[in-house]
């Protein structure tokens, strides 16, 4: 099976541009995951996806970060207005479960704001 | 709150030998954990998951132990390989539904 996409796979924008990473799961994986790394940090999550539902949006930082899933199958994550604290790799995740299904990542999206 | 932490921080180690790689996390009521490798400017490999009624996995040359009651997880590298070198994470899953929280990682350097 194809594994988990992600595009593209970096982005230098200026501050105050807007940026969308997209992230295409696991065909039948019902759940979806973003999760970042900024500098110097661990990986955190960012939200989770249940078909088209946010489930959890907590890991979310602020008002400029915006997730969709429309249909359930693919999702994007614009981030408007890009500011630089916002550089670092965002990762995508898919999992069939929310249980005992282990996740699988996605390659990951270098963003740089400059 | 749920934390988890990883040491070392850095290894390198000449190749063919064997090494363990140490996971701690707070709160041993966890649901599962997973280990990944990265190598540099790519993605997350998982290595192995283990549920919280398993106490080890094993897949190739790598052997992950769990040990809920004093928090730990241990990843066994046996004969390692330069091949082998990137950086081990640990993540944990604390129920049903919710998400992985990620150690920092093991950067690992196997010389040839």
């Amino acid at each position: 099976e194809a594994g988990v996409t992600q595009f593209p796979s970096h982005s230098v924008i200026e501050k105050g541009q807007t940026v969308t990473l997209r992230c295409d799961p696991i065909s039948g994986h019902d759940n979806l995951y973003w999760y970042r790394r900024v500098m110097g940090k661990e990986i955190k999550f960012l939200l989770h996806f249940v078909k088209e539902s946010k489930q959890d949006e907590s890991g979310m930082p602020n008002n400029r970060f915006l997730a969709e899933r429309t249909g359930g199958t693919y999702s994007t994550l614009k981030v408007q207005p890009a500011e630089l604290e916002d550089s670092g790799v965002y990762f995508c995740a898919s999992s069939r479960g929310q249980g005992h299904a282990g996740y699988t990542f996605g390659s990951g999206t270098r963003l740089t704001v400059v | 709150k749920q934390e988890v932490t990883q040491i070392p921080a850095a290894l390198s180690v000449p190749e063919g030998e064997n090494l363990v790689l140490n996971c701690s996390f707070t709160d041993s009521a966890i649901y599962n954990l997973q280990w990944f490798r990265q190598d540099p400017g790519k993605g997350l490999t998982s290595l192995l998951l283990i549920q919280s009624s398993q106490r080890e996995q094993t897949s190739g040359r790598l052997n992950a132990s769990l040990d809920k009651s004093s928090g730990r997880s241990t990843l066994y590298i046996a004969a390692s390989q330069p091949g082998d070198s990137a950086t081990y994470l640990c993540a944990v899953k604390y129920g049903y539904g919710q998400n992985f929280v990620f150690g920092p990682g093991t950067r690992l350097s196997v010389l040839p």
